[in-house]
């Protein structure tokens, strides 16, 4: 079957760095993403890896290593406003193309 | 302003009732996606529209039916909908056709998605 894992809560301080992980298993991989969502919004795109390597965008990057079947999103210098929960999701080729969402991780950033 | 709408943004209903919800993207993009977000649950992908063709369906219950009757409007019709079909749905478009080609990847655009409850 198919599955992800990633940390339900991370707490970090304004100024920060941090790092949420995900793992998952599936044998059609085809890509990984990440989504911010907060409170009573949708989710907004932020990050697509489908090679190995780490892709920055501004104060976000994700990595990638499709032999370990795990990735990170990375964000730095955390703001206040980056409190919101961060979803991966893993595009599988398996019987047909699906998209899998993990659970989320809920991001508190502190003062 | 996402350029993804949805109507109604609440919705309450009866289980005999039925409804449909409504999504219209105003950026000219050619795949359309529907999603249910369920309190405490994994995001889950249920339907996805490219150049108005039902592509992927993901083991969606028979009381969910979408439609797509042109590149910019998916509506997503309810009838004799349970109690654990209360949750936000959400609306997505995205530029390119899919599947996407490997190695690229189709930036999805959520609407703003439609709380509906179901007594």
């Amino acid at each position: 079957g198919q599955s992800l894992e990633q940390p339900s809560e991370v707490t970090a301080v304004e100024g920060a760095i941090v790092q949420i992980n995900c793992t998952y298993q599936t044998s059609g991989f085809y890509g990984l993403s990440w989504y911010q969502q907060h409170d009573g919004g949708a989710p907004t795109f932020l990050s697509y890896n489908a090679l190995d390597g780490l892709e920055e965008t501004g104060r976000f990057s994700s990595f990638l290593s499709r032999s370990d079947s795990y990735g990170y999103l990375l964000l730095q210098e955390l703001q206040m406003k980056d409190s919101a929960s961060y979803f991966c999701a893993v595009r599988d080729n398996t019987g047909g193309f699906k998209t899998i969402f993990g659970a989320g991780t809920r991001l508190f950033v502190k003062a | 302003e996402t350029g993804v709408t949805q109507t109604p943004r609440h919705l309450v209903m009866g289980m005999t009732n039925k409804k449909s919800l409504k999504c219209e993207q105003h950026l000219g993009h050619n795949a359309m996606y529907w999603y249910k977000q369920s309190a405490k649950k994994p995001l889950e992908l249920m339907f996805v529209y490219s150049l108005e063709e039902r592509v992927e369906n993901n083991s969606v219950p028979s009381r969910f039916s979408p439609e797509c009757p042109n590149s910019s409007h998916l509506f997503l019709h309810l009838h004799t909908l349970q109690p654990e079909d209360s949750a936000l749905y959400l609306c997505a478009s995205s530029q390119a056709a899919y599947p996407p080609k490997q190695g690229s990847y189709n930036e999805q655009f959520f609407g703003p998605g439609t709380r509906l409850t179901v007594l």
